[in-house]
């Protein structure tokens, strides 16, 4: 089975940039998560969706980060324009999870994307 | 509103002994409890889970934790350290009465001394 993929492993921009990060779930699942990871700390939820629709975005910074699943698939989160306090590791999850059916509640995290705003 | 605490930011072990993980949730519902771990430049992998069966959860690589409700704990636990335990370690909780958001603590960088 075929893991969360993320796109790209890496990204230096300067601030007040745009960057965009792509993330493509397991295969089936129906929630989607997206955390930012500041160095020397916990991942700290930005935005959850169940299909293609917002469980959770009350932590997103939506003056300047936006997301989306359009489709209820892959998902992409943007940043515009970006500030030196947004470097950090940008992680999607994936798991079966849904209200109304249940499921498995563990989520499985991609590799991340590794911005560094400079 | 949950929250997770994990009460060692670090822990330092040798080879071949026993490795001890703290972690305290706070909570309204009944948890589901994951511990994660983070090794360098790599993404985060399940350990283990409590999802309301058995208190005692036994994981990969031989770590096992104990769910205590009256205490609020999930503490992690491994009887011999080795060398590739050496990671970041964290403790997570969610709540599906609360649509499964998970809510991680702060971590704990393990060490491993030969």
């Amino acid at each position: 089975e075929a893991g969360v993929a993320q796109s790209p492993r890496y990204k230096i921009i300067e601030k007040r940039q745009s960057v965009a990060f792509w993330c493509n779930p397991i295969s089936g699942h129906a929630t989607l998560y997206w955390y930012q990871q500041i160095l020397g700390q916990g991942p700290k939820l930005l935005i959850q969706f169940q299909n293609n629709g917002v469980v959770d975005d009350s932590q997103l910074p939506k003056d300047r980060f936006s997301a989306e699943r359009l489709k209820g698939v892959d998902s992409t989160l943007k940043i515009q324009p970006a500030k030196l306090e947004d470097s950090a590791v940008y992680l999607c999850a994936s798991s079966s999870f849904t209200f109304r059916q249940g499921g498995n509640t563990e989520a499985f995290f991609g590799q991340g994307t590794r911005l560094t705003v400079v | 509103a949950q929250s997770v605490t994990q009460l060692d930011s670090h822990v330092s072990v040798s080879e071949g002994t026993p490795v001890l993980l703290r972690c305290n949730y706070s909570s309204s519902y009944s948890p589901s409890l994951f511990w994660y771990v983070q090794h360098p430049n790599k993404g985060l992998q399940l350990l283990l889970k409590y999802t309301s069966a058995a208190t005692l959860v036994k994981g990969i690589n031989g770590f096992e934790a104990e769910f205590k409700k009256s205490e609020t704990s999930f503490h992690l636990t491994k009887p011999s350290a080795h060398m590739s335990d050496a990671a970041e370690y964290f403790c997570v909780v969610s709540f599906k009465a609360a649509g499964n958001k998970l809510t991680f603590g702060g971590g704990t960088r393990v060490l491993v001394k030969p």
